[in-house]
């Protein structure tokens, strides 16, 4: 079965805090595209990244880190020094065979970032 | 460059009624995917649309329907409303042919409401 997990329902810190949001994935296919995208409020899905399954490499983007493990199947979210703004439900998300199902997304982790 | 737009941005129906919900992609962008989103079912593809051809459908009933234009702009039908169809109605758009696979960008959605 091609499934993305969320574990984390719900993640609450204080602003400036470094939080990690978890995703796990399971697949049997070889080539496939991870994603992340935020929703604020406001309802729109905002992309904030992609990873294609042969590229294992971290990738870092101002206070953003993405850590993709093939050997645990996971692409995990890393947030530093977070802020007020970076409050959002965010969701992993994946599109296995050949997109022939859209984007797979988790259940989302609504990340609640207090002043 | 103007976003995604979906119209309209909410809907109240009541069983049994049909639905047409509008959505214009990002000038220059022919993939257009469609995606329902509930609190219990989270996120789920609808169907998925290239130069005015579905490529690719998501496991609904075929209440759902879709189509898209020759100027890329698109619409879906829901007929026979039922209350589950309740949900944030999103539209995302992208450069390329493989839509999942590429960098999407959504609507803000369209909240429908069946009573």
């Amino acid at each position: 079965a091609q499934k993305v997990t969320q574990a984390q329902t719900e993640i609450s810190v204080v602003e400036k805090e470094d939080v990690t949001l978890d995703c796990v994935y399971e697949t049997r296919d070889t080539t496939y595209y991870l994603f992340w995208y935020k929703q604020p409020p406001s309802g729109e899905l905002v992309f904030l990244i992609r990873r294609n399954s042969f590229d294992e490499q971290n990738e870092i983007s101002g206070r953003y880190s993405w850590n993709f493990q093939k050997s645990t199947s996971s692409f995990n979210f890393t947030i530093t020094a977070s802020q007020v703004v970076d409050s959002a439900v965010y969701f992993c998300g994946a599109a296995f065979r050949g997109g022939a199902d859209g984007l797979t997304f988790g259940k989302g982790t609504h990340l609640i970032i207090q002043p | 460059k103007a976003g995604v737009t979906q119209t309209p941005r909410y809907l109240i129906k009541t069983r049994g009624q049909q639905v047409t919900l509008s959505c214009s992609p990002i000038s220059g962008h022919r993939s257009v995917s469609w995606y329902q989103q509930t609190p219990g079912q989270g996120l789920q593809f609808l169907f998925e649309y290239f130069s005015e051809t579905q490529r690719n459908k998501g496991n609904f009933p075929g209440r759902f329907s879709g189509r898209q234009f020759s100027n890329s702009r698109s619409e879906m039908n829901v007929s026979t409303l039922e209350l589950g169809d309740s949900a944030l109605y999103l539209c995302a758009s992208s450069l390329g042919r493989g839509g999942s696979y590429n960098e999407q960008f959504f609507g803000p959605g369209t909240r429908l409401t069946v009573l």
